[in-house]
């Protein structure tokens, strides 16, 4: 079956700082891979989603970048972190781009 | 303007009690699909249901079912027999099209089940 990990589960980080957030995926290939970012209260934003190794694309301008170094890994970055970079960081996987997306337990960033 | 409302900002419903989840989208596209997701208070979302555009049949998984109203573009989440287990957010997503991976949430329900 497949299983989805993200890493780490809470992040305290001042601002200014720098950011890398990993998501892995297990018993699958060659998987979409998607970023979140869910602000509290709120529904979920798409900010990245990748096809394959090395190629990402971007929903929303920001300070953030993402990265597929592996087929089953997708890394969240930031060179210096804002205080609005705070919330909850979901990655989510599917199979296709037509079927449901499965998600992670999600990284709880706080930007102080 | 929304691509999906949630009206419904917090439900209360008995144990065992059935209840529904209002969810309406806006799209202009002829092929989409519409998810619903519940998120517990330890933030993972889980996947509960899906309904294509084209599907003729409301979809349903065990006690979640898919009131699928296309002309009135609503789809909204039915839950049988609530349970202590189905306090949660809900959310009602769409994917637009075909090509286009995003999924668009709404603003959630949070659904209170009480004993």
């Amino acid at each position: 079956s497949q299983t989805i990990h993200q890493w780490p589960a809470t992040l305290v980080q001042p601002v200014g700082s720098p950011l890398s957030l990993e998501c892995t995926v297990e018993g699958t290939s060659n998987p979409n891979l998607y970023w979140y970012r869910q602000a509290a209260g709120r529904g979920l934003q798409l900010l990245f989603y990748s096809v394959g190794i090395g190629q990402i694309s971007s929903e929303v301008p920001q300070n953030l970048s993402a990265s597929r170094p592996q087929d089953r890994q997708f890394i969240l970055s930031s060179k210096k972190l804002l205080l609005s970079d705070s919330g909850f960081y979901l990655c989510a996987w599917s199979v296709t781009e037509d079927n449901e997306q499965f998600f992670g337990p999600g990284t709880r960033l706080t930007v102080l | 303007a929304q691509k999906i409302t949630q009206t419904q900002p917090g439900m209360f419903v008995q144990e065992k009690e059935a209840v529904t989840l209002d969810c309406t989208y806006d799209t202009s596209d002829q092929s989409y699909g519409l998810f619903w997701y519940k998120q517990p208070s330890s933030g993972e979302m889980i996947f509960l249901i899906y309904q294509g555009s084209y599907d003729e049949q409301n979809a349903t998984e065990g006690r979640y079912s898919l009131n699928f109203q296309k002309a009135r573009k609503s789809a909204n989440l039915v839950i049988s027999a609530s349970q202590l287990g189905d306090s949660a957010m809900y959310f009602c997503a769409m994917r637009e099209g075909t090509g286009r991976r995003a999924l668009t949430f709404g603003s959630g329900t949070r659904l209170q089940v009480q004993p």
